[in-house]
């Protein structure tokens, strides 16, 4: 596609429950990375992936959430039994040539 | 201390003025430095990189990088209040051994029309 899409675009869900964000990178791009934004916050890292390397998960908060992605493209985002602070918008950002990276307009994660 | 430092402003300018960004970085092992721009709601943007000491211009836009004093600024001249957003700065942390960008919180910058 022309750019990064990401879905959904927003989701509210209650405490505990199992959420699943998803991003579509551009195409040909080998780097794709999840970051997340609280409000009125910079971007904390999460995830990276480079190719067919082992990703960087060190930014993980915690080993609830995890990504894996598919056929070095599509990327699935999951947070396992939801909690209030997972509440913010997370970011996914491809790029070709490394460190220039492209953001999706986001998910908004609302936990109730 | 936090690896990428910004101040979280706002900055407060006059249509027309120069804008003055700043951050500071923590590890001197960082190679590639980055401004992007995310206005209210919206995801950022690239707008300048830099890789070696100096400036670099594009526009009206000017990044300044000293690795010595592990600084990187970004100057907007003629500002305009279509400048007006968040301005992140993010560098490469190598010294880590993570190769994704690392951010800063980012400053808010206001152009008074």
């Amino acid at each position: 596609g022309a750019g990064v899409s990401q879905s959904p675009s927003n989701k509210v869900t209650e405490k505990g429950k199992d959420v699943e964000l998803r991003c579509d990178p551009i195409s040909g791009h080998t780097a794709l990375y999840w970051y997340r934004q609280s409000l009125g916050q910079g971007l904390e890292f999460l995830i990276y992936f480079q190719g067919n390397s082992a990703p960087d998960k060190s930014g993980l908060p915690s080993d609830r959430f995890s990504a894996e992605r598919t056929g070095g493209s599509v990327s699935t985002l999951t947070i396992q039994r939801t909690q209030q602070e997972d509440s913010a918008v997370y970011l996914c950002a491809s790029s070709l040539v490394q460190e220039e990276l492209f953001f999706g307009e986001g998910s908004r994660l609302t936990v109730l | 201390q936090k690896e990428v430092e910004q101040n979280s402003g706002p900055l407060s300018v006059p249509e027309g003025a120069i804008a003055s960004l700043n951050c500071t970085y923590s590890d001197r092992g960082s190679q590639s430095f980055f401004w992007y721009r995310q206005y209210s709601g919206k995801s950022p943007e690239l707008i300048m990189f830099i890789y070696s000491n100096g400036d670099k211009e594009d526009g009206r836009f000017t990044a300044q990088l000293n690795k010595a004093s592990q600084y990187v600024s970004l100057l907007i001249r003629d500002s305009q209040p279509s400048d007006s957003a968040t301005y992140l700065c993010a560098v490469t942390s190598r010294g880590t051994g993570r190769r994704a960008l690392t951010f800063g919180s980012g400053t808010r910058l206001q152009v008074q029309p």
